[in-house]
């Protein structure tokens, strides 16, 4: 499978942007790259998916190298409700995911 | 959004017992339902794979005899932890999918947090 890297934590200020990266090197031409976040003991939520294009939801955007092999969750404005774990997968048409470590997301009133 | 309700949210018992988790799927019909199991500071690890109808697909290293999936329906997996022991303690997080069509996402439960005495 292919893997992903992520910082293991990053801080934000609230209601400032914040960039999350992902880096993907040995993604191959079918892999979707999905962001999962998941709250202290509750299950992973969905964020937002995409192939190669940029894709923009109600939650993030998600911008995409030209060359996929890296990628970058945005989300606009901080809250403190958007502290959590966020984990950034690849998932062929199989759509099994394989969770990493993903990156501790702290957000500062 | 589409909603994956799992039951019961926590559960406490003595070892030797048998402990099942239910996971339903509430306004879609899941072809296919993946059982998760996440320790404390780690991340979720892929525990079997189950489609509807048919027998589940374990990972490596998971027993199928000790972790029991059945996944009668299009609505409901359920698993069953036998004969349960306080290494098995641990949160068990279901997910389901709908249509692979387009690599759609999957949705997840709330979890089940199981604490073995």
């Amino acid at each position: 499978d292919a893997k992903t890297t992520q910082p293991n934590s990053m801080e934000s200020n609230e209601e400032e942007p914040v960039h999350l990266p992902c880096n993907h090197s040995t993604i191959s031409g079918t892999d979707y790259i999905h962001w999962y976040r998941q709250l202290p003991s509750q299950g992973p939520e969905y964020v937002i998916h995409g192939l190669t294009s940029n894709v923009n939801n109600r939650m993030a955007s998600l911008a995409i190298a030209e060359d996929r092999k890296s990628s970058t969750l945005i989300l606009h404005r901080a809250t403190l409700r958007d502290a959590a774990v966020y984990y950034c997968i690849l998932s062929n048409a199989g759509n099994m995911l394989t969770f990493g470590g993903g990156t501790r997301l702290m957000v500062k009133p | 959004g589409a909603v994956v309700s799992q039951h019961p949210s926590w559960v406490i018992c003595k070892s030797g017992t048998s402990v099942k988790i239910e996971c339903r799927s509430l306004d879609f019909q899941a072809t296919t339902m993946f059982w998760y199991r996440q320790f404390p500071k780690q991340s979720l690890m892929l525990m079997a794979t189950s489609n509807e109808g048919s027998k589940a697909t374990y990972e490596q290293g998971v027993e199928k005899d000790k972790f029991l999936i059945n996944h009668a329906s299009l609505t409901l997996s359920t698993l069953t932890v036998t004969s349960a022991h306080p290494e098995d303690s641990s949160f068990y997080i279901c997910s389901a999918r709908g249509t692979i069509a387009g690599n759609q996402p999957q949705h997840f439960g709330d979890g089940t947090r199981l604490s073995i005495l």
